[in-house]
């Protein structure tokens, strides 16, 4: 079964506007960390956001914010104020249980910022 | 600075070519790894290693080997290429995850090979 879900594809967003890129996620553990990640055309991976299940609040870094629901399973990233820069391709990845570093990743999303 | 550093960056070869991609980190992570990339199906992990001299099987290790020797380096051979394995492949490395780290990965450039 698949660990990480990333249901759209591709996506589309208008400059400046927000725009909700979805992943659901599936564990039994109580302890995991969920990651966003940005793969510019350039090809490297870029670490955006960091979410940890026993964190209360949902985790913000700048533009980008993580909309954490864990009864859904669920760990969204919410980008605001869209630039051209960030068009990209976003992985959502997931760490399951404490002292464990093996990181699974989604299919990823292609977000294109249109001017 | 702080980098994970992979060669080469572009690889061509043939059928049955041995090669190998190496990967070497100067932040003293324990732990290290190999993914795949390919369209439609995210990032693969193929090998990982926590320590020097300990590594074990991803979900897609068949047709590669790897090593870990030193703590700073993790190459991922290829025996014997075949079409199949042409791919985006990225090293990472990390501190352990814990109470302080959140075992965030730093990825490499990538490796783009082509097997013809």
């Amino acid at each position: 079964a698949q660990k990480i879900t990333q249901t759209q594809p591709g996506m589309f967003v208008q400059e400046k506007e927000a725009v909700t890129l979805d992943c659901t996620y599936d564990t039994s553990d109580q302890s995991y960390g969920l990651f966003w990640y940005k793969q510019p055309s350039s090809g490297e991976m870029i670490f955006l956001i960091y979410q940890g299940s026993y964190d209360e609040q949902n985790a913000t870094e700048g533009r980008y914010s993580l909309n954490f629901q864990k009864a859904r399973k669920s760990a969204n990233l919410v980008i605001s104020a869209s630039q051209l820069g960030d068009s990209a391709m976003y992985f959502c990845a997931m760490r399951e249980g404490y002292g464990n570093n093996d990181m699974r990743f989604g299919a990823g999303t292609r977000l294109t910022v249109k001017p | 600075e702080a980098q994970v550093t992979q060669n080469p960056r572009y690889l061509i070869t043939v059928t049955g070519k041995k090669l190998t991609v190496t990967c070497s980190q100067n932040m003293n992570h324990e732990y290290m790894s190999w993914y795949r990339q390919d369209p439609g199906l995210g990032l693969r992990q193929i090998y990982y290693s926590m320590n020097v001299e300990v590594t074990d099987k991803g979900d897609v290790p068949e047709g590669y080997k790897v090593s870990r020797k030193e703590k700073r380096n993790f190459p991922l051979i290829l025996e014997s290429p075949s079409p199949n394995q042409t791919s985006l492949y990225f090293c990472a490395s990390s501190f352990y995850q814990g109470l302080v780290n959140t075992g965030e990965l730093f990825f490499g450039e990538g490796s783009r090979l082509t097997v013809l």
